[in-house]
């Protein structure tokens, strides 16, 4: 069971304008999300994160946007670069598990196209 | 400051062998995580310790998968007999602690398991 949810393998974009990558989640249990970004032979490192409290939060060029009711995040990132190509994870938790277990949707591979 | 340390890089071995990975996390982190990533999957979580108890390890396969952190420090990971399926990059990872809202995990870089 996928609780977490990125439809999109892949995206393309070119230099400079935004990128938008959708997560989508079911369990209405989770209370915090993160991005996470990882380059090939790296482990993923830590974006960005928002609180279920919150329905926007902004870290200079990236955004990321809760729709609670759709049990949607997206993330922003404006103006996209060419050191932005990576493969993006959405993860969830929740605070009611105690043990901050993170669950990680599938990823979506971004290319900045120059 | 030092990053999540893992080896081997990268291991190749043949079905039913054994083989272990090694991990030390960041200097004070009390919480230290094993996730496996198959390949177009996203990194699912193994099994978490709390300095050297363990947290949580309901998705670990104990028929042939095992791990301990001795002295709420270093961790391995071992997996005896291998499978095919257990072919994946197994990824370590540290936070400060348990407590908190979320807490953002620091990862290593891996270690890449073949099973032949």
């Amino acid at each position: 069971d996928q609780q977490v949810k990125q439809n999109s393998p892949s995206l393309s974009v070119q230099e400079g304008r935004i990128s938008i990558l959708n997560c989508d989640y079911t369990n209405s249990m989770f209370d915090y999300f993160l991005w996470y970004k990882k380059y090939p032979a790296e482990g993923p490192t830590f974006l960005i994160s928002i609180s279920s409290i919150k329905d926007k939060n902004e870290d200079g060029r990236f955004t990321v946007f809760l729709n609670k009711s759709a049990k949607h995040l997206s993330l922003h990132i404006v103006p996209s670069q060419p050191g932005d190509s990576a493969v993006y994870f959405c993860a969830a938790s929740a605070s009611n598990f105690g043990n901050e277990k993170l669950t990680f949707g599938t990823g979506t591979r971004l290319t900045i196209i120059p | 400051e030092a990053g999540v340390a893992q080896s081997p890089r990268y291991k190749i071995i043949e079905k039913r062998q054994s083989v272990a990975f090694w991990c030390n996390p960041i200097s004070g982190h009390a919480t230290l995580y094993w996730y496996q990533q198959i390949l177009g999957q996203g990194p699912k979580l193994l099994i978490q310790f709390q300095n050297n108890g363990v947290v949580d390890d309901s998705q670990l396969p104990k028929d042939r998968f095992s791990a301990e952190r001795l002295k709420g420090v270093d961790s391995t990971l071992k997996i005896q007999p291998a499978k095919l399926e257990d072919s994946a990059v197994y990824l370590c990872a540290s936070s400060l602690s348990l407590q908190g809202q979320g807490e953002k995990l620091f990862f290593g870089s891996g270690t890449q398991l073949s099973v032949l």
